[in-house]
């Protein structure tokens, strides 16, 4: 899997947008990017994933560049319950020989009331 | 609970005891992994399995880590004679093939 480079920490003020950067240069073409995050003493929790496309849910969006070699997790209004780590994770999807999670340091994100 | 759980969610041991740590993933999932989490740092790969079948075991660190599914449900990692250094938080997640994995809470094992 390709390996992630990610800020180790940032902060963001409670109502506004946190943009976490990873970095993937190395990204292969059939390699998905996935965001988890883990709240203290919580195991890690899913966010979103992409292939190439913009997408967005219910608790993210997830911008990928064209070039697909870096990627931006927005949470468009952050809250206190938002601190946690943030991981950045490619893999590839849907592959026996692909399914663990290979997770670097990640990105602490505090949010200040 | 809909969710994967984990038991103990703490766990105390002497050095050379062993340990069982039990993960009960979500229903249905066919997909079970084992991570282990030392303080500070992101989770690391164990065990894989697909059904019962353990597909893929070379994360684990010596040859006194096992684990099991027998079934294709419950698994359990066992951890023989105990040492130090495998004091850490052990966090099992399920999945369907090939979709995002959902993890439980873990256990906390300290050896003492």
């Amino acid at each position: 899997d390709a390996k992630t480079t990610q800020p180790p920490s940032m902060d963001c003020a409670e109502g506004r947008a946190a943009n976490l950067p990873c970095n993937h240069s190395t990204i292969s073409g059939n390699e998905y990017v996935y965001w988890y995050r883990q709240i203290h003493s919580q195991g890690p929790q899913y966010i979103i994933h992409g292939l190439k496309n913009n997408e967005t849910n219910e608790m993210a969006s997830l911008i990928i560049t064209e070039d697909r070699k870096s990627s931006t997790l927005i949470l468009p209004h952050a809250t206190l319950r938002d601190t946690a780590v943030y991981y950045c994770i490619v893999r590839v999807r849907g592959e026996t020989s692909g399914s663990r999670l290979t997770f670097g340091e990640g990105t602490q994100l505090t949010v200040n009331p | 609970g809909a969710g994967v759980s984990q038991s103990p969610r703490y766990k105390v041991a002497k050095r050379g005891q062993d340990v069982a740590l039990r993960c009960d993933p979500i229903s249905g999932h066919v997909s079970l992994f084992w991570y282990q989490q030392a303080l500070g740092q992101g989770p690391e790969f164990l065990t894989y399995f697909q059904n019962e079948a353990q597909l893929d075991k070379s994360g684990l660190p010596s040859d006194r880590f096992f684990a099991e599914r027998p079934e294709g449900s419950v698994s359990t990692l066992k951890i023989q004679r105990t040492q130090q250094e495998d004091s850490a938080v052990y966090l099992c997640a399920s999945s369907l093939v090939g979709q995002p994995q959902h993890f439980g809470d873990g256990t906390r094992l300290s050896i003492l």
